[in-house]
């Protein structure tokens, strides 16, 4: 089968670093996504790896390491606004997407 | 910016009746979706479409259909609600290949 691992729920400081683990098992690899929903909206892309290594774009950064089937999310100098879910996502190929759970992160003043 | 509309935002319907929900896309996109979300079991895929008038079931599609006679618009057939499809039902498109996609706002849909 097809899964996607993540932890339901994390809670950071305003301020701090927080790394949001993905775990996944597919059929294929051909690209890790993470998007960002907020409550009550439309997930929005954050990051796109399809190479091991880490990407960095402003306070995010996302890493992958495909023979371990891993993936993080880490968001730097956490604001409040950054209070949402986070969804880890893998495409194993063809036009399909696979989606985690997501993970709901609090950020607390 | 990419825009994905969806025809509604909240729909209530009763059990047994047929339901339409629409989305729109306007930036040429290939691909569109239909995902639904359901608390602790993530987005799962209804169907999706690769062409017009060309689809393809995904994870979740028995109770569904759908019909992309137009580019832009893809739309998403409840033939006789039920209450197990109470959900938020979430559209997106992406252009070819297995790119970003881009979510419409949503409809939850309440059976009744």
């Amino acid at each position: 089968g097809q899964n996607i691992d993540q932890p339901t729920e994390m809670t950071a400081t305003e301020g701090a670093i927080v790394q949001i683990n993905c775990t996944y098992q597919t059929s294929g690899f051909n690209g890790l996504f993470w998007y960002q929903q907020h409550a009550g909206e439309a997930p929005t892309f954050l990051s796109y790896n399809v190479l091991d290594g880490l990407e960095e774009k402003g306070r995010f950064s996302s890493f992958l390491s495909r023979s371990k089937g891993y993936s993080y999310l880490l968001l730097k100098e956490l604001q409040m606004k950054d209070s949402a879910s986070y969804l880890c996502a893998v495409t194993p190929g063809g036009f399909k997407t696979i989606f985690g759970a997501g993970t709901r992160l609090f950020v607390k003043a | 910016d990419v825009k994905v509309t969806q025809s509604s935002r909240y729909l209530v319907k009763r059990t047994g009746e047929k339901v339409f929900l629409e989305c729109v896309q306007d930036m040429d996109h290939e691909n569109m979706f239909w995902y639904r979300q359901d608390p602790g079991l993530g987005l799962r895929l209804i169907y999706f479409s690769y062409d017009v008038k060309m689809k393809e079931k995904g994870d979740i599609p028995e109770g569904y259909s759908v019909s992309r006679e137009k580019k832009e618009r893809f739309s998403l057939i409840l033939e006789s609600a039920s209450t197990n499809q109470t959900s938020m039902y979430l559209c997106a498109s992406g252009a070819s290949g297995a790119g970003e996609q881009y979510f419409g706002p949503g409809t939850r849909l309440t059976v009744t």
